[in-house]
């Protein structure tokens, strides 16, 4: 168990809804990445927050945001669903720490999003 | 978009053989790492290698570091059938682009037969 626990599970749904993934990351990681991971893109990485700001942007679609609360949780939030959506959805945690220390990644079990 | 690739995409071996599998990279980096991950399962981290190291070995785990080829290698020998999986290589940026992201290889598929 990594500790990084994601919401739901599997979400099945039709072309043009919105779907929201939630992260919870590991006790006193400041760092939340939401990677796509999908059999023709590989693992792509999406985004980073930490501690509550934006710090890193990947490949994420225009119809796609994430939000780190307060409480450090994370939720990507994937509109105008398409066909090529359907993917798996990780979100990872770390401490982060700045400079030459950056260290591992901690990844929850994924989200599967099928969209019919 | 990848950082690099992975070499191979697929291996196939028997139970006690050693499996070698190897990555390649773009652009300058702080470290490397390698992940593991079950079907359709969360990856789990199995080394981390900085830039200014040549070599590390964690168990039966035996990581290489090139810098100049920007290359890697992930050696895991005396396999065993649970060692089947997917391996992917990692990479973490240098200087200002060091926010801890990591950018993923391909992934190599590992099949260890009994």
């Amino acid at each position: 168990d990594s500790g990084v626990t994601q919401t739901p599970k599997h979400l099945i749904t039709a072309t043009g809804q919105r779907v929201t993934l939630r992260c919870s990351p590991r006790s006193g990681d400041l760092s939340v990445y939401w990677y796509q991971q999908s059999l023709d893109q590989g693992l792509q990485f999406l985004i980073q927050y930490y501690n509550g700001e934006e710090r890193a942007k990947g490949n994420i679609l225009e119809r796609f945001s994430a939000q780190q609360f307060p409480d450090l949780h994370s939720e990507l939030n994937l509109s105008s669903l398409e066909l090529g959506d359907s993917a798996l959805y990780f979100c990872a945690s770390s401490v982060n720490l700045e400079g030459p220390n950056t260290g591992e990644l901690f990844f929850g079990e994924g989200s599967r999003l099928t969209v019919l | 978009s990848q950082q690099g690739e992975e070499d191979p995409q697929a291996l196939s071996i028997q139970e006690g053989e050693n499996a070698t599998m190897n990555c390649s990279y773009k652009t300058s980096i702080n470290n490397l790492q390698w992940y593991r991950q079950n079907s359709g399962r969360g990856l789990v981290h199995l080394i981390l290698i900085r830039s200014n190291e040549r070599e590390k070995h964690s168990g039966r785990l035996r990581v290489t570091l090139d810098t100049s080829k920007k290359s890697s290698s992930l050696l895991i020998t005396a396999s065993r059938a649970a060692d089947t999986a997917s391996y992917f290589c990692a990479t973490g940026g240098e200087g200002s682009s060091n926010t801890g992201k990591l950018i993923f290889g391909q992934g190599t598929t590992l099949q260890v037969k009994p």
